[in-house]
């Protein structure tokens, strides 16, 4: 059965701090990677990874991906107490659409 | 241009009662996409629908769950005789077209089974 396991699964920081958030999947036909942010409502899309060691940026958040050691890493620099969330991974298989979630991360960051 | 709506956004039933959750995509979007956040887990798909079409229903429980995404409206997950462990969130996504990996959510609605 396909398997996305993420890392840790919370975590606190205070403001100003670096965090990485880890993400490995055991799919098959793996088609793309893709990360959400979930406050208490709808998750928001935040990048979507297809190809191996291209590093997607926004902001303070950057992400890549491996696709020969199955994972991704989600950065967040000078984090802020805005980044308090749940940040969560997804795969989707090449021959489908159902996303593939982890549990998720909970990150919080204190002022 | 609004997003994904989803209402209830907050839903209490008895055991044995009915639940419907309805679900309007995103305008222009006409592929929508159910899953299921139980407590302490990840997102689980649960039905893809396009209008008047059940493409995919492969992680719906096999009773009491039905989907649907008529010509007209919203769409419906509905749920008949509830039980405690259907307690959870429930999430709708939509995409244009085909694209699965543009799928935008909506806030969902907690469902609580008493």
């Amino acid at each position: 059965e396909d398997k996305v396991v993420q890392s840790p699964l919370s975590l606190v920081v205070h403001e100003g701090d670096t965090v990485t958030l880890n993400c490995s999947y055991e799919v098959t036909n793996f088609r793309s990677l893709l990360w959400y942010k979930q406050e208490k409502k709808a998750p928001t899309f935040l990048f979507m990874l297809t190809s191996s060691g291209i590093e997607k940026k926004s902001g303070r958040l950057s992400s890549i991906l491996d696709k020969k050691e199955l994972f991704s890493i989600l950065n967040i620099t000078a984090t802020q107490t805005g980044d308090s969330a749940v940040y969560l991974c997804a795969v989707l298989p090449n021959s489908g659409y159902a996303l593939n979630f982890g549990k998720g991360t909970s990150l919080l960051v204190t002022p | 241009n609004a997003g994904v709506m989803q209402n209830p956004r907050h839903l209490v039933r008895r055991r044995g009662q009915e639940a419907r959750l309805r679900c309007s995509p995103m305008k222009g979007h006409s592929h929508v996409y159910w899953y299921r956040q139980l407590p302490e887990e990840g997102l689980k798909f649960m039905v893809y629908l396009q209008k008047e079409n059940i493409i995919d229903e492969s992680g719906m429980p096999k009773e009491r769950f039905s989907a649907e995404f008529p010509k007209e409206g919203p769409s419906i997950l509905r749920i008949q005789q509830v039980v405690r462990g259907d307690s959870a969130a429930y999430f709708c996504a939509s995409s244009p077209g085909d694209r699965a990996y543009e799928q935008y959510f909506g806030p969902g609605t907690r469902l609580t089974v008493t």
